[in-house]
């Protein structure tokens, strides 16, 4: 069955320093998701992203925040200089589409653990 | 903004007999609420929806209904199993939104 990829798994890094989160969706869609959790909080949207803009984006993604399809298969979302409140996990997903009939059809990846320190 | 709430942190069922997840919402636009599924180290799985226009959605053992006068939803899971102890999470869309918004989630936990 095709699947969401993240890498890495678990990435540690100082405050102040830029992280980069990669993903890759599963190949045939064209809707790309960035949701994150922080521990014990509800799942959060944070941007949406089609034909290579961002679609929608919530009041957490702000300027330090930016995502990026830099080729046909990875997405990324990358963090400029990262506060301590940013840590959580982070979920990359992917749609075929959008709207009512495709929310049900979103794939999540297993998420990259950040942690700053 | 807890637009979706979950109000039981956990739940324990004995295998066999009925889990009830409960899920409340305050924003009367969203129109289309979905349950997913998440396992330790796993992303959140997709598991059943409903559309505001439908009260009830049955798949195999997984029945959501929907109470829009009281803005309540439910998942029942009926016989439960231990392969079914994980996180719940209840959301939301409103629209043609790209946006779904989560519950805290669930903990089920379901044991012989």
């Amino acid at each position: 069955e095709p699947e969401v990829t993240q890498t890495p798994s678990h990435q540690v890094t100082q405050m102040g320093q830029e992280v980069i989160l990669r993903c890759v969706p599963i190949s045939n869609h064209l809707y790309f998701y960035w949701y994150r959790q922080i521990l014990g909080q509800k799942v959060e949207f944070l941007v949406s992203f089609y034909n290579n803009e961002i679609s929608e984006k919530s009041e957490i993604f702000d300027d330090q925040f930016s995502v990026e399809r830099p080729d046909g298969s990875n997405f990324t979302l990358k963090i400029r200089s990262t506060k301590l409140e940013d840590s959580a996990m982070y979920f990359c997903a992917s749609s075929e589409g959008t709207g009512l009939a495709f929310n049900e059809k979103l794939f999540f990846g297993s998420g990259t653990q950040l942690s700053v320190l | 903004d807890q637009q979706v709430k979950q109000n039981s942190p956990s739940l324990s069922v004995q295998e066999g007999r009925i889990s009830i997840l409960n899920c409340d919402y305050t924003n009367s636009m969203f129109d289309y609420f979905l349950w997913y599924k998440k396992y330790p180290a796993e992303g959140p799985t997709f598991l059943i929806s409903i559309s505001s226009i439908k009260d009830k959605n049955e798949d195999g053992r997984f029945t959501v209904f929907l109470n829009k006068s009281a803005k309540h939803l439910s998942l029942h899971i009926v016989p439960s199993q231990p392969g079914d102890s994980a996180v719940y999470f209840c959301a939301a869309s409103a629209g043609n939104t790209d946006k779904l918004i989560f519950g805290t989630g669930t903990r089920l936990q379901v044991f012989p």
